[in-house]
């Protein structure tokens, strides 16, 4: 496609159940970010994937939060027994690569607005 | 010390005058710049990239690259209601995978 697409672009579930959120990159970029973004607030880091290996997991909150990339494109975030606090906006970001300069930019996806009730 | 900082804001400009929106980093060895526009309930956008010390001009935007005191900006000139946003500063540091890591942006208002 000609952007990164998620899906779903909105999500409310209630509070102790598992979501899944999608994301497919643009075609041909090796590396895939996931960001959390509460109301107001700035971008949290929750995990890289170069390929399908996450060489840093680093942000995701908590054991409740997992993600996975396969094929080296789309990838899952997945949320289980969610909380209230969880709800946020989620946002998938994709790039070239880690070559350095211009392979670097991140294009982002336009997110799925999770509510945890 | 945060490692990318910016102003939250806002700032607040009339409609043609010069915006300015400055970010600080604290690793000496990063080497890529980039700002970023979010629109409210938007996702954010790419405006600039910059990687060597000087100014990078686009249109009405200029990025200032100031490696030695370690910081960036964003200059936008002739400001528009349409440029009302919250932009983002995102470095690349030098460890590691690059890890890119965004500050918490700067809102702007541009005042008709």
């Amino acid at each position: 496609g000609a952007g990164v697409s998620q899906s779903p672009s909105n999500k409310v579930t209630e509070k102790g159940k598992d979501v899944e959120l999608r994301c497919d990159p643009i075609s041909g970029h090796t590396a895939l970010y996931w960001y959390r973004q509460s109301l107001g607030q700035g971008l949290e880091f929750l995990i890289y994937f170069q390929g399908n290996s996450a060489p840093d997991k680093s942000g995701l909150p908590s054991d409740r939060f997992s993600a996975e990339r396969t094929g080296g494109s789309v990838s899952t975030l997945t949320i289980q027994r969610t909380q209230q606090e969880d709800s946020a906006v989620y946002l998938c970001a994709s790039s070239l690569g880690a070559g350095g300069g211009v392979q670097e930019t991140q294009y982002f996806g336009p997110g799925t607005r999770l509510l945890v009730l | 010390q945060k490692e990318v900082e910016q102003n939250s804001g806002p700032l607040s400009v009339p409609e043609g005058a010069i915006a300015s929106l400055n970010c600080t980093y604290s690793d000496r060895g990063s080497q890529s710049f980039f700002w970023y526009r979010q629109y409210s309930g938007k996702s954010p956008e790419l405006i600039m990239s910059i990687y060597s010390n000087g100014d990078k001009e686009d249109g009405r935007f200029t990025a200032q690259l100031n490696k030695a005191s370690q910081y960036v900006s964003l200059l936008i000139r002739d400001s528009q209601p349409s440029d009302s946003a919250t932009y983002l500063c995102a470095v690349i540091g030098s460890g590691g995978y690059q890890k890119v890591t965004f500050g918490t942006g700067t809102k702007l208002q541009v005042i008709p």
